[in-house]
């Protein structure tokens, strides 16, 4: 069974440039997460999505920052435009989103390395 | 709110010594607790993880963790320390209010030596 998938795996580009993640979640998973990790840190939460829905973005900066799932599987992050404290891995997590289920296990993709110079 | 704290950014033991990683968290509510792992330029791997039931847990390559409600602690350990063990070792909580996505600590760097 094929993995979280995310593309590019590195990216670097000029401080207020546009950028674009794309992400594809493991088969029928109906959550889908984007996840902010700076260097030396754990992931942090950017958005949570429950098939198109985004139920949980209080912590995605959206001056900048967008994201959509249009038709609940794979998502695309965007930074517009993109500052040099942006540079980071972008992780994008899926898990089966099973109701009332905190115990289920969320799959990480590789990420994506983003230097903004 | 919940948090995770991993004491010691670093750790480094021999190979085949005691490999033993700390975790505690503060939670109003018995959390979900997980164990992360990331090799270099890869994703997060599911160690294992503390839902409910025995506070013992065991999980791949060997670790284990323990629940410790008490002391709000799961600290990872592996009896017998591998090189290809060395990677960054995340501990993550959470709570199943409706939030899915998982607090983690700021992680451990775990090297072994030869």
């Amino acid at each position: 069974e094929a993995g979280v998938v995310q593309s590019p795996r590195y990216k670097i580009i000029e401080k207020k440039q546009p950028v674009a993640f794309w992400c594809n979640p493991i088969s029928g998973h109906n959550t889908l997460y984007w996840y902010l990790q700076n260097l030396g840190q754990g992931p942090e939460l950017l958005i949570r999505y429950e098939n198109e829905e985004a139920v949980d973005d209080s912590q995605l900066p959206k001056d900048r920052f967008s994201a959509e799932r249009l038709k609940g599987v794979d998502s695309t992050l965007k930074i517009q435009p993109a500052e040099l404290g942006d540079s980071a891995v972008y992780l994008c997590a899926s898990s089966l989103g099973l109701q009332g289920t905190g115990e289920e296990t969320q799959y990480f993709g590789p990420g994506t390395r983003l230097l903004v110079l | 709110a919940q948090s995770v704290t991993q004491l010691g950014s670093h750790v480094s033991v021999s190979e085949g010594a005691l490999v033993l990683l700390r975790c505690n968290y503060s939670s109003s509510v018995p959390p979900y607790l997980f164990w992360y792992v990331q090799y270099p330029n890869q994703g997060l791997q599911l160690l294992l993880k503390y839902t409910t039931g025995a506070t013992l847990v065991k999980g791949i390559n060997g670790f284990e963790a323990e629940f410790k409600k008490s002391e709000t602690s799961f600290h990872l350990t592996k009896p017998s320390a591998h090189m290809s063990d060395a990677a960054e070792y995340f501990c993550a909580v959470r709570k199943d209010t409706g939030r899915r996505a998982l607090t983690f600590g700021s992680g451990t760097r775990l090297q072994v030596q030869p």
